[in-house]
């Protein structure tokens, strides 16, 4: 049973455009999101996070949107640019469950230039 | 600052075998989680400690345990490794004792290949 779905397993788009990345989740229990980046050979590194009492969170070029009525969050990246090619993970977790992550399946990011 | 270290970054082991693996978190995080990654199942949680107690366990066999020593630096054993262990295994540690706020700092993770 997967409670966090990225639907999309790959994603195209021009240097400078902007890029977004859906995820949606299922377990209403889950209160705290995370985008996590990833590139071959490294392990995932921490980009934006969003809680629960909140539906926007900005850093720079990377903004997060959360609907919790449709259990739907998303990424957005903008401008995008050729270092932002890698793999993106949408996660989830719960107050209750400490430090415990669960994970979407990762859409694969290509930037053109 | 150091990051998360893990070790060795590559292992390869035959069906049967048990294997350990090693993570060294940042200094002062006291939490320290392991996952699994594989192409099919993805990123999947395999358990946390914290203050050398673990408080969390994913759904995996008890063919795979781990332990956190005082100093937090903690090891994963598998052991009568089956085909489908192969993976990448990633270890992160975090200040906090919840996610909240306290994102996960990962290791870049070591690679076992069982053949």
């Amino acid at each position: 049973d997967q409670q966090v779905k990225q639907n999309s397993p790959s994603l195209s788009v021009q240097e400078g455009r902007i890029s977004i990345l859906n995820c949606d989740y299922t377990n209403s229990m889950f209160d705290y999101f995370l985008w996590y980046k990833k590139y071959p050979a490294e392990g995932p590194t921490f980009l934006i996070s969003i809680s629960s009492i909140k539906d926007k969170n900005e850093d720079g070029r990377f903004t997060v949107f959360l609907n919790k009525s449709a259990k739907h969050l998303s990424l957005h990246i903008v401008p995008s640019q050729p270092g932002d090619s890698a793999v993106y993970f949408c996660a989830a977790s719960a107050q209750a469950a400490g430090n415990k992550l669960t994970f979407g399946g990762g859409t694969r990011v290509l930037v053109k230039p | 600052k150091a990051g998360v270290t893990q070790t060795p970054r590559y292992l390869i082991k035959t069906r049967g075998q048990q294997v350990t693996l090693s993570c060294s978190p940042i200094s002062g995080h006291r939490s320290v989680s392991w996952y699994q990654q594989t192409p099919g199942q993805g990123l999947q949680f395999l358990f946390e400690y914290f203050s050398e107690t673990q408080r969390n366990k994913g759904n995996f066999p008890g063919r795979f345990s781990g332990r956190q020593f005082s100093n937090s630096r903690s090891e994963m054993n598998v052991s009568t490794l089956e085909l489908g262990d192969s993976a990448l295994y990633l270890c992160a540690s975090s200040f906090r004792a919840s996610s909240y706020n306290s994102p996960l700092h990962f290791g870049n993770g070591t690679r076992l290949t069982v053949t």
